[in-house]
């Protein structure tokens, strides 16, 4: 089935660095989200993207939607010891919403 | 008020037994969905229920059988459970399908078989 690449599986930063996960996809999509699961804990949805070259911000996060939606990346400014977790994005294939690999992201203090 | 609880938390079994999960869901959503996640956290869905429909049934053995009574609940049962399905299942739910937006999920349930 059709599934979003997400990459990089892994990612470790120091305390107050920056972070990037990046989504792609090889067929156009009419919107994509983003959740963040915390480890132990379950997914929670972070925000929905639908139009073309679309960014958002909330707080250090900063989620774009390419222009030709086909890809998506949110960007972690200064990473802090909360934002430790997998974050995943998800796109809406038939009537399901089908989730990337995830991006499993440590910080170290 | 937990929005979409599951229970029980933590299940460990053996082999060959059966098992039910149940998951109710208090925000009045028409949609419910049950999701895997295997130890690599890949999250991989199973089954949807759109008001007591099943509208969704990925390729899971017929092991698994969902059930939903009404729109509020929808339970799992998983008869001769094997070492494979230790995983965590994770039920969501949204207000009318994946097209009005975000997922609910559960704190989700984790199966562990010996």
């Amino acid at each position: 089935g059709q599934q979003v690449m997400q990459i990089p599986q892994y990612q470790h930063v120091q305390e107050g660095e920056d972070f990037t996960t990046y989504c792609n996809s090889s067929t156009t999509l009419s919107n994509i989200q983003w959740y963040k699961q915390r480890p132990g804990g379950h997914p929670v949805f972070l925000i929905q993207l639908v139009k073309s070259g679309e960014v958002k911000k909330q707080k250090r996060l900063t989620f774009q939607f390419g222009e030709a939606k086909k890809n998506s990346s949110l960007h972690i400014t200064a990473t802090q010891t909360t934002d430790v977790g997998t974050y995943f994005c998800a796109e809406e294939y038939g009537n399901k919403l089908v989730f990337g690999a995830g991006t499993i992201l440590r910080v170290k203090s | 008020d937990t929005a979409v609880s599951q229970t029980p938390k933590y299940l460990v079994t053996q082999m060959g037994n059966d098992k039910s999960i149940k998951c109710e869901q208090n925000l009045g959503h028409d949609t419910m969905y049950w999701y895997k996640q295997d130890s690599k956290k890949f999250l991989k869905i199973m089954f949807s229920y759109n008001n007591k429909e099943l509208i969704i049934n990925e390729t899971v053995p017929n092991r698994f059988s969902p059930k939903s009574p009404d729109k509020a609940h929808l339970n799992l049962h998983i008869n001769s459970l094997e070492l494979g399905d230790s995983a965590v299942y994770f039920c969501a739910s949204s207000p009318a399908g994946v097209n009005t937006g975000e997922l609910f999920f559960g704190e989700g349930s984790r199966l562990t078989v010996l």
